[in-house]
This record gives C-alpha cells, structure tokens and sequence, in this order.
C-alpha cells in the first residue's frame, strides 16, 4: 500500500516569496492533516480536513497560509508571503477515521 | 488549548540498556499514540492505546495508557542502535476536538554501542 506522499522535499525561498506544497494521502484516508514542525520541536497542526470540509484551523495563519483539498484526496498548502519563521519541515498526515495518522516524509522550508 | 509535557528531553545510554519515557497532559485524553522520527523522515507510528489503563507491546517496546487518562508511558528494553531517533507521545481528546492530535515535544534518544 503506498504512503503519504509530499512534494517537494526540499525548498528555499527567500522572505516575501510563495510557496506550495502538494500531498496525497492514502487511498481511502478521508481525514487530512497539515503539521508545521520546527527545528526541536513536535509536530503544530495547522489545518484539518475530513474529505473536502475544514474540521480544525484555528492554528492556521489564515493572513499568509492557505489549505485546500479539492475533491476530497490531494491537498495543497500555499504560503504567501513567506517569512522567516516559516522555516520548518512541513508534513502532511491521513487517517481513515479516529485512529492512527501516518505521515509522510515532509516538505523542508527554508526561507533566506 | 491542551498541553503535553514530554519528559526526559533526551537520553544517552549504552546498547543493551532499558529506556523510559513519559507524556503527562493537562487536559483528559481518550486515545495516546507513540511515534518515532528518523532524521529527514516523517513520524513513524510505533503504538496507538485507545483504553485508560491499557498495556501494550510491539516487539521491545511497551507503552501504556494511565488510569488518570491524562498520562502514557513507553518503554524500550535491550535498546539496540537503531532506536536512536526522536520519540514523541501524541494525544487526541473527544469532543470538539474530535482528530485533533496534540504532540509532545519529544525525547531524544542516543544509543551507544
């Protein structure tokens, strides 16, 4: 069964920039989540969806991020702009209902 | 909004020896999930307790749910070097935060051989 799958791994931009992030979650997994997660820290939730519906974004911040998960499997996750705290690995989770999350590898950030 | 403290912050201990951690919360949590995170990786799950009180294995590893449902433990015997990595508690509450998974800050565990 294939797993969570994120892209890019890798991105530099530099402050004031945009940038996207794509995921697919497993086949299935009608929940969708977005984590932030800085250097030496866990993982922020900053947006949930269950199928094409936002369950949970109020960690979200809503003047520079956006999510959307057009017809309820990929999701992208957009900055603009970009500032330097944004400096993070971003991961993307499903869950089929309320149990575990699995996670892919994550999108680095880094913003010069 | 709900906090988890994760203790120890990190751990060094030789090959062979046992390792515990713990995650307390402020707030009552129904389901308490262990992941492990490699460098460059993702969280990978390790063992997910849905009942307060619940004991549960996975190879070496053992983690349990606390009667007060506000703490879990995990625990890792004969520790190898390959348990190196980033061990973090996840918590999840019922209600309006149904999914909502909170993590703790992790515990970072060094193996020496």
């Amino acid at each position: 069964e294939a797993g969570v799958a994120q892209s890019p791994r890798y991105k530099i931009i530099e402050k004031r920039q945009s940038v996207a992030f794509w995921c697919n979650p497993i086949s299935g997994h009608a929940t969708l989540y977005w984590y932030q997660q800085i250097l030496g820290q866990g993982p922020k939730l900053l947006i949930q969806f269950q199928n094409n519906g936002v369950v949970d974004d109020s960690q979200l911040p809503k003047d520079r991020f956006s999510a959307e998960r057009l017809k309820g499997v990929d999701s992208t996750l957009k900055i603009q702009p970009a500032k330097l705290e944004d400096s993070a690995v971003y991961l993307c989770a499903s869950s089929f209902g309320p149990g575990e999350l699995f996670f892919g590898e994550g999108s680095r950030l880094t913003v010069l | 909004g709900q906090q988890l403290n994760q203790s120890p912050q990190s751990m060094f201990i030789q090959e062979g020896e046992d390792v515990s951690m713990n995650c307390t919360s402020s707030s009552i949590f129904n389901t308490w999930l262990w992941y492990k995170q490699d460098p460059g990786e993702g969280p990978v799950l390790l063992i997910a307790l849905y009942k307060a009180g619940e004991l549960t294995s996975n190879g070496r590893l053992t983690a349990q749910f606390g009667i007060t449902r506000k703490d879990s433990f995990l625990n890792i015997s004969a520790s190898i070097p390959s348990d190196v990595g980033i061990y973090f508690c996840a918590g999840r509450a019922g209600g309006t935060s149904y999914g909502k998974l909170t993590f703790g800050q992790g515990t970072i565990l060094t193996v020496h051989p």
